[in-house]
């Protein structure tokens, strides 16, 4: 069973930042392209953010553009995002998922945490 | 940008009965679909990756069909732990971006 577990969630006022971390011990993680994806309470899946393997590329949804970074640390197999600016509609579940493949990414979501709550409140 | 549209928004069954799902896209996107179950409390997981293949370790109740603009989820007959909220997503291969329609959930 993979298992990525997420931290760093918490209450933050607006324009402030955060950092999220997933934490993914158990597999070879270099190998897999991951992902961060939100869930707004009671509301559908948004994807947040890509990065590669090898951490090389990196892609963001238009809503968090210029404002969230994501970045690996490929040593101590964690996954990380960044949030600046923040702002009330940031308010989700962060979930982190690993691509479904190794070693080739199919760009699809084939393993989830069980997320961390970003609450963005004055 | 593609949008993706999913029908029924809720879907009432019984267990034993054939659940039809719908996505369709704004316009064509080949077989790059997937679908997802989330049950509440729970993260999502990946039941269908391109349009048709069942991921590891789904049950064979559980077919994807479709290509271009309309697909579709069905399941075969209903167990309990069915019950669920069931999402598409479009993956766009370069560069990477990625839509989710917005759910049908399928409830007693």
């Amino acid at each position: 069973q993979v298992q990525l577990v997420e931290s760093g969630g918490g209450v933050v006022q607006p324009g402030k930042s955060l950092r999220l971390s997933c934490a993914a011990p158990r597999f070879a993680f270099s190998d897999y392209a991951m992902y961060w994806v939100r869930q707004a309470p009671g509301k559908g899946l948004e994807w947040v953010a890509f990065i590669s393997y090898d951490g090389n590329n990196k892609f963001y949804a238009d809503s968090v553009k210029g404002r969230f970074t994501i970045s690996r640390d490929s040593s101590n197999a964690t996954l990380f995002l960044h949030l600046n600016s923040l702002r009330a509609e940031d308010t989700a579940l962060y979930y982190c998922a690993r691509d479904f493949g190794r070693r080739y990414t199919t760009f699809y979501f084939g393993s989830w945490g069980q997320g961390t709550l970003v609450t963005v409140s004055s | 940008e593609i949008v993706l549209t999913q029908s029924p928004v809720t879907l009432s069954l019984s267990p034993g009965e054939r659940a039809t799902l719908s996505c369709r896209a704004s316009q064509s996107i080949s077989s790059f679909l997937a679908w997802y179950q989330q049950k509440p409390g729970q993260a999502p997981r990946l039941l269908i990756y391109d349009a048709s293949s069942r991921a590891t370790g789904i049950p064979s109740r559980f077919s994807g069909s479709g290509s271009g603009t309309d697909f579709t989820l069905t399941i075969s007959s209903l167990v309990p732990v069915d019950f669920a909220v069931y999402y598409c997503q479009h993956r766009n291969t370069w560069p990477p971006l990625f839509t989710f329609g917005p759910g049908t959930k399928v409830d007693i």
